[in-house]
């Protein structure tokens, strides 16, 4: 099994839509989880942080669920520049550098006029 | 604030050069970087550690001669890719973190794309 799997889409959804994917990770002592940006051919770029408690920013809503290892992202009300790739990334808690982060291979994102 | 620059953008080389990409912190003192490799419809994989004023730490794989890493500022990394081959071809990227806590999110530069013809 991965450490961090996604569904590579793309997923196409028309604007106004609402949109979730999840990323399921596989080590369970992993404590750090974020969702990132990445735009065609550019860095990526953090979207937010996922707590325990779940944690909203705007129209994004992520989500973490312990004892099925997944966390999840909401978009709501899309907008043609949400159209992106979304990176689950997970930071496990083995030790060893902080930028060991682990990163899924991302689902896109395609939203429709 | 966290702005990470990276230079330059793109590169086209010929094979058997060595290409130098520059990893700057611009509002803040990094004394780690990293540096990632992003290769098409892949995901981000580190590559190496940079630590300031020492030796970088590699990734398993990672040939250490081949990509050479200098941290000799806390705002600056540099990585060359020395003898590049058309397979080292692929998206470098660079990141830091104002932060020493370890959970902290990264910030990323706005990445090097590598063509070795």
């Amino acid at each position: 099994r991965k450490e961090v799997e996604q569904d590579p889409g793309p997923f196409n959804v028309p604007e106004g839509a609402t949109v979730a994917f999840n990323c399921t990770y596989s080590n369970s002592a992993s404590q750090s989880f974020f969702w990132y940006r990445q735009d065609c051919r550019k860095e990526p770029k953090l979207l937010m942080s996922v707590y325990s408690s779940g944690n909203e920013d705007g129209r994004f809503t992520a989500q973490l669920n312990r004892a099925s290892q997944y966390i999840s992202l909401l978009i709501r009300d899309s907008k043609l520049s949400d159209s992106a790739t979304y990176l689950c990334v997970v930071i496990p808690n083995y030790g060893g550098s902080q930028g060991n982060l682990i990163f899924g291979k991302g689902t896109k994102l395609s939203v429709k006029p | 604030g966290a702005v990470v620059s990276q230079h330059p953008s793109w590169v086209i080389c010929k094979s058997g050069t060595s290409v130098k990409i520059e990893c700057r912190s611009l509002d803040f003192q990094a004394t780690t970087m990293f540096w990632y490799r992003q290769f098409p419809k892949q995901s981000l994989m580190l590559m190496a550690t940079s630590n300031e004023g020492s030796k970088a730490t590699y990734e398993q794989g990672v040939e250490k001669d081949k990509f050479l890493i200098n941290h000799a500022s806390l705002t600056l990394s540099t990585l060359t890719v020395t003898s590049a081959h058309p397979e080292d071809s692929s998206f470098y990227i660079c990141s830091a973190t104002p932060s020493q806590r370890f959970n902290s999110p990264l910030h990323f530069g706005n990445g090097t794309r590598l063509t070795v013809t």
